[in-house]
């Protein structure tokens, strides 16, 4: 089962360029890398998934290494609504084996104006 | 389409009551998951049901049930409630199995005095 590590908070300010990464050393072959976001009150919020390399939507980038032992989500120019708890999440696309998801502690964005 | 509904959204039991939550998924989907959300522990992985079979179940104590219907909604039971067992249970419903994009609902706000 693998388990994530993100950082507990960061600050950022408006427009700027946020990278979270998240740490997933025992990640396995089959397991997919989600992140979501959540604001408070509110269910997570699916953001982006990747398996390796890079992969872009219209709100964020994920790259992960080679190695896949970790993963950066990439928010660009963020705005105050990007406040919020974001989760990084590994998946097994094992169907033996059941999915066995395991959110991380999350990570607390601050944007400040 | 209607997103994930969960009945009821507040809920307040005693200790040693017993109390099921509701999940509707969107319709066409077939999994759903459950999840409890506190303060302390986070976002922690309750169970997975997929074409009415439990895929998969988390580290929670056998208190926590939960079945699936043929319609696809979903139920979750907690017997003889404690204190520690307030949270927000989450609902979340995928197309295929979980690991992909998962949507989730609300969440049923449970309090146990």
């Amino acid at each position: 089962l693998a388990k994530t590590t993100q950082p507990i908070s960061m600050d950022s300010y408006e427009g700027q360029e946020v990278n979270i990464t998240c740490s997933h050393n025992n990640i396995a072959t089959n397991d997919y890398i989600t992140w979501y976001q959540q604001f408070p009150s509110q269910g997570p919020r699916f953001i982006i998934q990747g398996y390796k390399t890079k992969v872009t939507n219209e709100v964020a980038s994920l790259f992960i290494p080679a190695d896949r032992k970790s993963s950066t989500l990439s928010l660009p120019r963020v705005s105050l609504s990007d406040t919020a708890v974001y989760y990084c999440l590994v998946g097994s696309t094992n169907n033996n084996a059941g999915n066995m998801l395991t959110f991380g502690g999350g990570t607390r964005l601050m944007v400040k104006p | 389409k209607a997103g994930v509904t969960q009945t009821p959204r507040y809920l307040i039991k005693t200790r040693g009551q017993q109390v099921t939550l509701s999940c509707s998924p969107i319709s066409g989907h077939r999994s759903v998951s459950w999840y409890q959300q506190t303060p302390g522990q986070g976002l922690q992985f309750l169970f997975e049901y997929f074409s009415e079979t439990q895929r998969n179940k988390g580290n929670f104590p056998g208190r926590f049930s939960g079945r699936q219907f043929s319609n696809s909604r979903s139920e979750m039971n907690v017997s003889t409630l404690e204190l520690g067992d307030s949270a927000l249970y989450l609902c979340a419903s995928s197309f295929g199995y979980s690991y992909n994009e998962q949507f989730f609902g609300p969440g049923t706000r449970l309090t146990v005095l």
